[in-house]
This record gives structure tokens, sequence and C-alpha cells, in this order.
């Protein structure tokens, strides 16, 4: 069984259409994440949530709202997408925030 | 506000040498990560370091971290073209809500 799952893994969309990017881990923890990596390969924290409460929310524009219905999930809804949207975006998780995290296979998005 | 540096950002070098990645951390940070990406996939956590000191070793890849210094260290003895990937190191922000900062990875490539 993965441990940590995304999807979609590609995920092509136009300009002003509206997305999401599910995650579930399967590993009991606490903690879940939402990164983004850009074309040069930087890696930055968007959000993270513990036991389904928003911890952190970094500088991200209002179209990204995430939501963790649950402690083993936690999605990324996308609005409005704009051409500086494209990445690959990482869901992790941890046991919390001091542990190692476990990251997803990642979501490339691509806004044409 | 925690900035991590980490050179060289590019490293080609030949099967069966030895080289080091280096790690800076900019403010105190009580725990190092490192963590290997192949291309086009996950993260994958290498090693979590706590204290200073500390030294953690796996295969042909051994980390250190010297708190004192803000530094952390990625040692590669007899490289193999397995071993070819990115490696990131990333600090753990502290006070408030503890988040991990990334730095810019370090592209090994290790030629025959």
């Amino acid at each position: 069984d993965t441990a940590v799952s995304q999807t979609p893994k590609y995920l092509v969309t136009q300009m002003g259409n509206d997305k999401s990017i599910k995650c579930e881990q399967n590993l009991g923890h606490d903690t879940m994440y939402w990164y983004k990596q850009d074309s040069k390969k930087f890696l930055k924290i968007m959000f993270s949530y513990n036991n389904k409460e928003l911890i952190i929310n970094e500088t991200v524009p209002n179209r990204f709202s995430p939501k963790s219905p649950d402690k083993a999930h936690l999605n990324l809804h996308i609005n409005s997408l704009e051409l500086g949207d494209s990445a690959v975006y990482f869901c992790a998780s941890s046991q919390n925030m001091w542990y190692e995290q476990y990251f997803g296979p990642g979501t490339r998005l691509t806004v044409t | 506000e925690l900035k991590v540096e980490q050179n060289p950002l590019f490293l080609s070098m030949q099967e069966g040498k030895n080289y080091t990645i280096y790690c800076n951390y900019s403010t105190t940070s009580d725990r190092l990560y490192w963590y290997r990406q192949d291309p086009g996939k996950s993260l994958e956590s290498l090693f979590v370091l706590l204290s200073n000191g500390a030294v953690k070793q796996e295969g042909r890849l051994m980390a250190s971290l010297d708190t004192k210094a803000r530094l952390s260290t990625l040692h590669i003895t007899a490289a193999v073209h397995d071993l070819s990937a990115t490696y990131f190191c990333a600090g753990l922000t502290q006070g408030g809500s503890e988040k991990l900062v990334f730095g810019k990875g370090t592209k090994l490539t290790v030629n025959p």
C-alpha cells in the first residue's frame, strides 16, 4: 500500500479554471502538508494541518484553499488558475511537525 | 527568518570518488533533515539530525550536524552511479508553528 498518495498525477488545464488535488495518507500521522516545487526545483511549504486544524498558511494567494475532512486526507482546491501556478505540488505527512516527513508522488500541474 | 543554503548546487563526480555537500543555515535550528529526489520522483527522507555532533550513516552516505557552526554536511564515499539524484537539506524553524525550510538542492551526477 502506498503511504502517501495523491491524485491526479498529472493535471493539464486552462487559465481561469478551478481544479482540485486530493491527498491521502495511511500512516496514521497527525500532520499533513502541501508543498509547491517550482521549475527550478525549489520546494516551499504552502500549508500544514495538524489533526484537521490549519497550522501553517504561508503567503499563498486566496485562490488556494486547503481542506482536511479528516486526519488522513488533505485536499487542495485552486480557483481561477494562472500560468504561474504551473508547478509540482507535493503532499506530505509526518507523525508531528518535528518528525521526518513522508512525501506523496506529486501532482504536476500545467496551466496553459 | 531561517535561510538554508547548500553548496554546491551542481556536482559532477566520477565513480569511486569522495565528496561533501555543505548545508549552512542562518538561525538556530534544532533539527536538520536530508532528503533525496530522483528525477520526476518524490522526496525520500535520508537522515534526521537531532543534536550537535550528530552523525548518521547509511551505505555510502554520512550526514553530520554542527549546530554551533550552523552547518550540516552530507559526505559521499566511493560514489556509484545509483547515487545520482538531487539532495536537499532542510532546517526546522523554531518558535510558533515549526516548518521545514529547504535549501535549493544539490544535483549530483555520478559518471562511470
